[in-house]
Formats: C-alpha cells, sequence, structure tokens
C-alpha cells in the first residue's frame, strides 16, 4: 500500500460552484501530481509539484489550480466547475522512479 | 515528445503467456520504457521499465527491440486479475514529470 489517499471519493455538484479535492501522502514523496482521465483521452496530466509550494502546470491545467503548503497535502481546486470537467481524478506519488496512484475521485459537474 | 502505439484490446486464456507489443519508432536515446498497468475502478499501478537490456521482475519480463523502436510486456502465466489496460509510456530521462498515458491495450483473461 502506497499510503496515498483521495478525498473526496465522489462528488457531484452544480456548474459554477468551487470544488477541491485533496491528496494526501504518509510516505513524504517530493512529487505529487494530479490526472484526469477521461474515456477516449487516457490519463492527461493536470498539475504537478516538486516540493512544497512549488507547482507547475500538465498538459491540460485550464480551470485548476493546485496548492501545497505541506509535503503532505497537494490540493486540486476548480474554482467554478463546468460539466466539461466531469471527470476521474487521480493522484499520484513519485517513489523513486515509480509512480503510486490513488484510487481516484470521480467528480459529476451537473 | 515520442509517443507509443499500442493494440486497442487483446485476449488470452488463463494460465497461457501473454505478450503485448508497443511501438515507439521515434523514441530518443534518454527515453526509459515504462509499463503501467490500470484495473478495474483502480489507479494504474506500476510493472516494469527498462532503457536497453531486457528485464524481469515478480510481475512481468520486458524484452526490447534491439533498435529500442518496439517492446514486449510478457506475462508468463495470464490469471483473471490481469485482466486489465496496459500502458507503454515513454519516460525522459528516467524523470520526467510529463508522463503522457496513451489509450493502452485492454486485456481480456479468458477462464
Amino acid at each position: 500500500d502506497a499510503g496515498i489517499t483521495q478525498s473526496p471519493r465522489h462528488k457531484v455538484t452544480e456548474t459554477g460552484t468551487p470544488v477541491t479535492l485533496r491528496c494526501h501522502q504518509t510516505e513524504n514523496h517530493r512529487y505529487m501530481y494530479w490526472y484526469r482521465q477521461d474515456p477516449g483521452h487516457g490519463l492527461r496530466l493536470i498539475h504537478y509539484s516538486y516540493g512544497v509550494k512549488d507547482t507547475d502546470k500538465g498538459e491540460v491545467s485550464d480551470g485548476y489550480s493546485v496548492s501545497r503548503s505541506k509535503t503532505e497535502d497537494f490540493l486540486l481546486t476548480l474554482e467554478s466547475a463546468t460539466s466539461s470537467q466531469t471527470s476521474v481524478y487521480f493522484c499520484a506519488i513519485r517513489g523513486g522512479l515509480e509512480l503510486f496512484f490513488g484510487e481516484g475521485s470521480r467528480l459529476t459537474v451537473l | 515528445d515520442a509517443k507509443t502505439t499500442q493494440p486497442n484490446s487483446m485476449e488470452s486464456n488463463e494460465e497461457e503467456p501473454v505478450h503485448l507489443p508497443c511501438n515507439h519508432s521515434t523514441i530518443s536515446g534518454t527515453d526509459y520504457i515504462h509499463w503501467y498497468r490500470q484495473l478495474p475502478s483502480q489507479g494504474p499501478e506500476y510493472v516494469i521499465h527498462g532503457l536497453t537490456s531486457n528485464v524481469n521482475n515478480r510481475m512481468a519480463s520486458l524484452a526490447i527491440a534491439e533498435d529500442r523502436k518496439s517492446s514486449t510486456l510478457i506475462l508468463h502465466r495470464a490469471t483473471l486479475r490481469d485482466a486489465a489496460v496496459y500502458y507503454c509510456i515513454l519516460r525522459p530521462d528516467n524523470a520526467g514529470n510529463m508522463l503522457t498515458f496513451g489509450g493502452g491495450t485492454r486485456l481480456m483473461v479468458k477462464p
């Protein structure tokens, strides 16, 4: 077990509302990632972090922001959710050469 | 960015070996080949990686072509639990953060 948990695991919200997804690790790893997975697109990187307060954009970062105020937590925020952000979101941590993924957070934006 | 091409789906019988191919004809000299798999309703999990030489671990073997333009993930005895989507990914310098997951190969295992 890689010691990574995501919350909430399921969320239904309405267009225009803010949403925050949390990724928590107990492994003290430096690198953390947020991906989204949609049918026909595979997994796409949204943002990643390489340390406390150090973050960078991935390939689909528009509409998302992230924060990392402590090593163990990496937050993904949708300031104003849209239906196109309905997806399954995966957090990952990097341990050596491997990425360890959480179980995913299913977000539905109505 | 160098990309990979995999068959959309493959079928195997339980307890038989499975060879999952991946083409990466534009691979660069510093790209490592990584394989992940994703079981139903779970996040992806690391399987194996390599650069030039064939690699073995407890989960699988990775055979890399001499010109590195293709590779094959080998599951020696497929079990029902191996039914998953398998992703072949190129990772620059083995430390790149922009891992690109393509569509992968959906492996179905028949009892």
